[in-house]
């Protein structure tokens, strides 16, 4: 079984500060993880994915996440929060054994102040 | 850029109506999936399809629910008899090749789905 917490259901940022997301993952198999972003109104968009490359992961729009195996830790985060980033962030594990259904996390709304 | 889309975007019916939510994948993808989000909870996976039949399903994918791919271009999900927990945002998601879990699944907009 597989399951993901992300520690915070809300965050509050300034306008160039650092963003910080919290992701912790279970999973008896190696995961595959995922962080997946959704503006009002749209479907989920892939920020970026951990697929046991690089441990470091860059994806869109400034953001990066880096896999840590001993904390089942996968974090997300940009150094400059840009009003723009306001939306919420899922984070979503998967594995070979799990088929290619995604677990996802409670989602971390994200509000940017100016 | 290609896209999944869903209609209707919004759908409010009657306990023990059946309800179809319509999605189009992205044109050259092989793997669709449903996934569905109560309102303050979890997004949680419904269903897999995969060459014309089910794949892997989760214990809510109950008897109430099918799927169907009727033509080449749509994919849709069936609820035969609504519930008032059937009350949820439903999203359709497709997936490029049958290469395992690592692909990306694509995510379309979202029906909302109210039962009354």
């Amino acid at each position: 079984a597989q399951s993901v917490t992300q520690l915070g259901s809300h965050v509050s940022v300034s306008e160039g500060a650092l963003v910080l997301l919290r992701c912790n993952y279970s999973s008896s198999v190696p995961p595959y993880l995922f962080w997946y972003v959704q503006y009002p109104n749209q479907g989920l968009q892939l920020l970026l994915k951990y697929t046991s490359a690089a441990t470091l992961v860059k994806g869109i729009n400034g953001f990066e996440a880096e896999f840590k195996k001993s904390e089942t830790s996968f974090h997300l985060t940009k150094p400059s929060a840009h009003m723009s980033d306001a939306a919420e962030y899922f984070c979503a594990v998967t594995g070979e054994a799990a088929g290619n259904k995604l677990t996802f996390g409670g989602g971390t709304r994200v509000l940017v102040k100016p | 850029e290609p896209e999944v889309t869903q209609t209707p975007s919004h759908q409010v019916t009657q306990m023990g109506q059946e309800v179809i939510l319509r999605c189009v994948p992205i044109s050259n993808h092989l793997y669709f999936y449903w996934y569905r989000q109560i309102l303050g909870q979890k997004v949680e996976f419904l269903v897999s399809f995969y060459n014309n039949e089910i794949s892997e399903k989760s214990e809510i994918f109950d008897d109430q629910f099918s799927v169907e791919r009727p033509d080449g271009s749509n994919f849709t999900l069936k609820i035969r008899s609504t519930k008032l927990e059937d009350s949820a945002m439903y999203f359709c998601a497709s997936s490029a090749l049958a290469g395992g879990p690592q692909e990306t699944q694509y995510f379309g907009p979202g029906t909302r789905l109210l039962v009354l």
